[in-house]
C-alpha cells in the first residue's frame, strides 16, 4: 500500500526566507500533485509533475520530481506572508487509481 | 471558469440524525470523488464514481454512509445516523480521467469543491 510521508509537518518561517518542503513515497508512480489549503477552504491545485526530473515553477513557488529517489521537493524563495497555508503532496497510486495525500505542511510565514 | 458545487457549505447537526451533502462536478467529467478530511489530516477517499458507478468504495462505513449518482452527473453522500467521529469537511472533486487508464499531461488531476463542513453534536 502507498504511504506518502511530508516533513516537516509544520514550519515557521520569517519572510524573506527560502525553505523546502519534502515528500516522499513508498512505492512507484506515475505522477504527482501538490496542493494548497487556506483554513476552513477547499484544496487548490498547484502543480502536476508527471516524469522523473519534472521541476515547475509559479512564482515563488518551485516543485520537482525524483521518482527514483520516490522524492517530490517544493522550493519555497523569499518567501511572503501571503503564501501562508497548508501544502499538501498527493501521490498517484498506479494499482488502485487514485490519489494518496500526505499530511500536509502547515506553513506559516511572519511578516 | 468552470468549477466544483457543492452544498450546503456548512451543517451542524445532532447525533443520530441523518445528512446529506450534494456534489455537481465540472460539466464533462467522467469521474467524482468523495473525500473527507479530519481536521489536522489530509483527504482520504470514501468514494470514487466512473459515471454512474462506483468503482471504488472500500473506505466508505456502509453501514452508515451511502453514495449515488444516479445519471453519471450530480452526487449525493448520506450519512444516517451521524455519530460523534463523523465532524469533518467532507470534499468533493472531479476528473476527465476514465477508471482504469493512463492519460496524459493533467488527465488524472482532481478539482476540488469548496467542502461542507459537518459539525456532528
Amino acid at each position: 500500500e502507498l504511504k506518502v510521508e511530508q516533513n516537516p509537518l509544520f514550519l515557521s518561517m520569517q519572510e524573506g526566507k527560502n525553505y523546502t518542503i519534502y515528500c516522499n513515497y513508498s512505492t512507484t508512480s506515475d505522477r504527482l500533485y501538490w496542493y494548497r489549503q487556506d483554513p476552513g477552504k477547499s484544496l487548490e491545485s498547484l502543480f502536476v509533475l508527471l516524469s522523473n526530473g519534472a521541476v515547475k515553477q509559479e512564482g515563488r513557488l518551485m516543485a520537482s520530481l525524483d521518482t527514483k529517489a520516490r522524492l517530490s521537493t517544493l522550493h519555497i524563495t523569499a518567501a511572503v506572508h501571503d503564501l501562508s497555508a497548508t501544502y499538501f503532496c498527493a501521490v498517484w497510486e498506479n494499482r488502485d487509481d487514485k490519489i494518496i495525500f500526505g499530511k500536509g505542511t502547515r506553513l506559516h510565514i511572519l511578516p | 471558469e468552470a468549477e466544483v458545487a457543492q452544498s450546503p457549505r456548512y451543517k451542524i447537526t445532532e447525533k443520530s440524525q441523518a445528512v446529506a451533502f450534494w456534489c455537481d462536478p465540472i460539466s464533462g467529467h467522467a469521474t467524482l470523488y468523495w473525500y473527507r478530511q479530519i481536521l489536522g489530516q489530509g483527504p482520504e477517499l470514501l468514494v470514487q464514481f466512473q459515471d454512474e458507478s462506483v468503482v471504488d468504495d472500500s473506505q466508505l462505513p456502509k453501514d452508515r454512509f451511502s453514495a449515488e449518482r444516479l445519471k453519471g452527473v450530480d452526487s449525493t453522500l448520506k450519512i444516517q445516523p451521524a455519530e460523534l467521529g463523523d465532524s469533518a469537511m467532507y470534499l468533493c472533486a472531479s476528473s476527465l480521467a476514465q477508471w482504469g487508464t493512463s492519460g496524459g499531461s493533467s488527465y488524472n488531476e482532481q478539482f476540488f469543491g469548496p467542502g461542507t463542513r459537518l459539525t456532528v453534536l
